[in-house]
């Protein structure tokens, strides 16, 4: 069982529609949380970086970590085409980073 | 100004041969990795060395061996290259090593015939 999971998609959403993607996880060590963002043929980009449960904000991106269920979610507001690319989860114990499988996102316009 | 540099970013290579990737950092990290992402984009860790010393070793065949000449470089050479090495490989680093987040090159493409 990998430690996190996350489907694969793709997630076909149009323009301007709210992008919502999530992961969970089994490593209860986890206490940092990352999602990335990779084109196709590019390394992966951060988006965001959380370390506690609740909701953090940042421009249309909204990361959300719930460490009593293991579950972690990223909303992407307004989206663009521009957004379409393979977004990954991630968790970090003690500078170990365990990934998702990552997500295709397609917005459509 | 790239931050985490990895050359080659295609290596094309037969079965048997021993190839090497280099890869640099210059954000002043302690700690560099190493990751696989396989053809299902699954990204997996091998190695991280925090201050040229290794501090995670995964499970990878000895044919992979880094080299970490100072805490900005990371190398990887492989050995006796197989078809199931072709992947994309990618170079990382953080701050700390502990909690902070990486940072990630722009991969090499290893592609074994």
């Amino acid at each position: 069982q990998k430690e996190v999971e996350q489907d694969p998609g793709p997630l076909s959403v149009p323009e301007g529609a709210i992008v919502s993607l999530n992961c969970t996880y089994s490593n209860s060590a986890f206490q940092y949380f990352m999602w990335y963002r990779q084109y196709s043929r590019k390394g992966p980009e951060l988006l965001m970086y959380t370390y506690s449960s609740g909701n953090k904000e940042d421009g249309r991106f909204t990361a959300q970590v719930d460490k009593s269920s293991k579950y972690i979610s990223l909303f992407i507001r307004d989206s663009q085409p521009s957004d379409s690319a393979t977004y990954l989860c991630a968790g970090n114990s003690w500078g170990k980073f365990q990934f998702g499988a990552g997500t295709q996102v397609v917005v459509t316009p | 100004d790239t931050a985490v540099s990895q050359t080659p970013k295609y290596l094309v290579t037969q079965m048997g041969n021993d190839k090497s990737i280099k890869c640099e950092q210059n954000l002043g990290h302690d700690t560099m990795y190493w990751y696989k992402q396989d053809s299902k984009k699954f990204l997996k860790i091998m190695f991280s060395y925090n201050n040229k010393e290794l501090i995670i070793n995964e499970t990878v065949p000895n044919r992979f061996s880094p080299k970490s000449p100072d805490k900005a470089h990371l190398n990887l050479h492989i050995n006796s290259l197989e078809l199931g090495d072709s992947a994309v490989y990618f170079c990382a680093s953080s701050q700390a090593g502990t909690n902070d987040e990486a940072f990630f090159g722009q991969g090499t493409r290893l592609t074994v015939v």
